[in-house]
């Protein structure tokens, strides 16, 4: 495909479950982002890859979110022991690489609901 | 203006108008901004950027306009369409980071 995919596109779960979010970057991009966006705000930054290696997490909001980007390519979010209050909109972006671009390519998101 | 919860200031405008949507950054130091637009149910797609050293800049159909001064940037839309209707963020680059301001619905009607 030629964007960022994200799977899957929404996720309902019961408080406490863990989940698992998927990001497929363009290929080629070596910068691989996550967000989360609460409803009626903009995006809040999560944790930023540069090739397999977290080079800034500093936005994860605890340590029950951990992502991996174990081949440089794909990156996985992990939620454990969910709790009401990350429900949100998780987005995935992309660029070349740092560059000190502001140009990001977001996929669509994923929705996750926990009840 | 602030927003609170789910409401987004909004902005209505009428086709073929130009529209001005305004963002406060707070870090002075901050010297890369971008605009971006996200459409119902879609990530945000970027639109236009300027850096420190411009205080204008434009695209097609799109001017961003930055004041240091008072720590201010805002996006001109002109002849605006109604395939523009979405929310509008500004973004502060940092090293590894974009920081969003909370955003403003545009509202174009036909």
């Amino acid at each position: 495909g030629a964007g960022v995919s994200q799977t899957p596109s929404n996720k309902v779960t019961e408080k406490g479950k863990y989940v698992e979010l998927r990001c497929d970057p363009i290929s080629g991009h070596t910068a691989l982002y996550w967000y989360r966006q609460s409803l009626g705000q903009g995006p809040e930054f999560l944790i930023y890859f540069q090739g397999t290696g977290a080079a800034d997490d500093s936005g994860l909001p605890n340590d029950r979110f951990f992502a991996v980007r174990p081949e440089g390519s794909v990156s996985t979010l992990k939620i454990q022991r969910t709790e009401r209050g990350d429900s949100a909109v998780y987005l995935c972006a992309s660029s070349p690489d740092t560059g000190n671009t502001g140009e990001l390519f977001f996929g669509e998101g994923s929705r996750l609901t926990v009840l | 203006g602030e927003s609170v919860g789910l409401h987004l200031p909004t902005l209505s405008v009428q086709e073929g108008d130009n529209s001005i949507i305004n963002c406060a950054y707070s870090n002075s130091a901050s010297d890369y901004f971008i605009w971006y637009k996200q459409e119902s149910g879609k990530g945000p797609q970027f639109i236009i950027d300027i850096r420190s050293n411009m205080d204008k800049r434009q695209g097609q159909r799109v001017t961003v306009l930055l004041n240091k001064t008072v720590k201010h940037l805002s996006l001109q839309i002109a002849a605006t369409q109604p395939g523009d209707s979405a929310v509008y963020f500004c973004a502060e680059a940092g090293y590894s980071t974009l920081t969003f301001g909370k955003g403003t619905m545009l509202l174009v009607s036909p």
